[in-house]
């Protein structure tokens, strides 16, 4: 069965960098576009980047853009994302979703149980 | 603030039949297919409904979906309390650079 575990999280001080992955397993991974979606503590989903299932095309939510890089590893089966410059703001569970197969459309059909960010001093 | 309109709670009894809106405009509901994902306490989050009206295989006929312009709902009726949840739309926004949408959410309670 389709399943995406995240890991990376933990606690990091503002300014600092951290490296979040998403292992996929149980489908074709190089045929799907992947997203990371974050969650702040008892707030929203707010969407954060999506990749092409080639990696070729990226995209992110302004609140991050020039921070965060998304990138993934066919040979690995995993997606990264790479968090710089981190914010307070920026604590929230993470989470990776796969998305369609062609499209960056915000069809999300499998989720991981994600990996909690906080942000501190 | 979301570009994506949602109320911040619904409630209904069991048996009921509920609404949730979500309101954007031409760039993103008015021009792009909208999805739902119900979020049950503590869990990731689970695609409800996609391509507006669509139900996943394993999601219950209760719950449908419509959109009309720059408008969309999500439906659930003969109500039970395992709906009680956080649901949110989601699209696609033409304009936006990173084009994703998710609206602020609803809070669904079952009295």
């Amino acid at each position: 069965q389709v399943q995406l575990v995240e890991s990376g999280g933990g606690v990091v001080q503002p300014g600092r960098s951290l490296r979040l992955s998403c292992a996929a397993s149980g489908f074709s991974f190089s045929t799907y576009v992947i997203h990371w979606v974050r969650q702040a503590p008892g707030k929203g989903l707010e969407w954060v980047a999506v990749i092409s299932y080639d990696g070729s095309h990226k995209y992110y939510a302004d609140s991050v853009w020039g921070r965060f890089t998304i990138s993934r590893d066919s040979s690995k089966n995993t997606v990264f994302l790479q968090m710089n410059s981190l914010r307070a703001e920026d604590s929230a569970v993470y989470y990776c979703a796969r998305g369609d197969p062609t499209w960056f459309f915000p069809y999300l059909d499998n989720w991981g149980q994600g990996t909690l960010v906080t942000v501190s001093s | 603030q979301s570009v994506l309109t949602q109320p911040p709670s619904a409630s209904g009894t069991p048996g009921q039949r509920v609404t949730i809106s979500c309101s954007g405009s031409s760039s993103n509901i008015g021009g792009n297919y909208v999805y739902w994902y119900q979020q049950l306490p503590g869990t990731a989050p689970k695609l409800l409904i996609y391509r507006n009206n669509q139900r996943p295989s394993g999601v219950p006929d209760r719950f449908s979906g419509s959109k009309s312009g720059t408008s969309a709902s999500l439906a659930i009726s003969g109500l039970r309390s395992e709906d009680e949840a956080d649901y949110y739309c989601a699209a696609w926004d033409d304009r936006l650079t990173g084009h994703v949408l998710f609206g602020g959410g609803t809070k669904l309670t079952v009295l």
